[in-house]
């Protein structure tokens, strides 16, 4: 059965830094693009970031570049979501999210993680 | 970056009644067009892709058109297990927008 597992999130203070990582199981993560996606509470999806299965090419979203980085360790499996200099209205459920098909470059996400929390409160 | 606009925001329907969600994008993206449904408390679940192309498992009710900056995703006959909010997405190129969300409720 495919799973993408996120951990790592929690409560952390304005102004610090968490970072969010990213496995699969039933498939090898690093032979697909993955993306992060948020939704605040209430609010609808916000898409984050994408890095290509080889870790060539990362993408961002507009609002979030230069504080978010993601990144990945395909001899570890793994993906990862830094995020710098935090503040309240970065709260929100962080999903984790794969592509379709292996090496494909494209956009689409098929196949979603349950989801971490993270809460910026002082 | 490429605007994605749903609407309704929200509506409201009797079990049975087709219902009709609109996506426009504020610039061309041929048919890469994603829908996603995201009930209560639960993970997204994608519906169609390519516009028209139903995920594998998703009811036929399901139907989605469109090409270029307009589309449209309807269910033929609403059952209560569609009462959701429903997102389009664009994936022809990052950022992978979406619209803000048309939530389904049932009368």
């Amino acid at each position: 059965q495919v799973q993408v597992v996120e951990s790592g999130g929690g409560v952390v203070q304005p102004g610090r830094s968490l970072r969010l990582s990213c496995a699969g199981s039933g498939f090898i993560l690093r032979n697909y693009g993955v993306h992060w996606v948020r939704q605040a509470p209430g609010r609808g999806l916000e898409w984050v970031a994408l890095i290509s299965h080889d870790g060539v090419n990362e993408y961002y979203s507009d609002s979030l570049r230069g504080r978010f980085t993601i990144s990945r360790d395909n001899s570890q499996n793994t993906v990862s979501l830094q995020m710098n200099n935090l503040g309240p209205e970065d709260t929100a459920v962080y999903y984790c999210a794969k592509g379709p098909r292996e090496f494909w470059s494209g956009v689409l996400i098929d196949c979603w993680g349950q989801g971490t929390l993270v809460t910026v409160s002082s | 970056d490429i605007q994605m606009t749903q609407s309704p925001s929200s509506l409201s329907a009797s079990v049975g009644d087709r219902v009709t969600i609109t996506c426009r994008a504020s610039h061309g993206i041929t048919n890469y067009l994603a829908w996603y449904q995201q009930k209560p408390g639960k993970v997204p679940n994608l519906l169609i892709y390519g516009a028209s192309t139903l995920q594998s498992g998703v009811p036929s009710r399901f139907s989605g058109s469109g090409s270029g900056t307009d589309f449209t995703l309807i269910i033929s006959s609403l059952q209560p297990e569609d009462a959701a909010t429903y997102y389009c997405q664009k994936y022809n190129s990052a950022p992978a927008t979406f619209g803000q969300g048309t939530r389904v409720e049932i009368k």
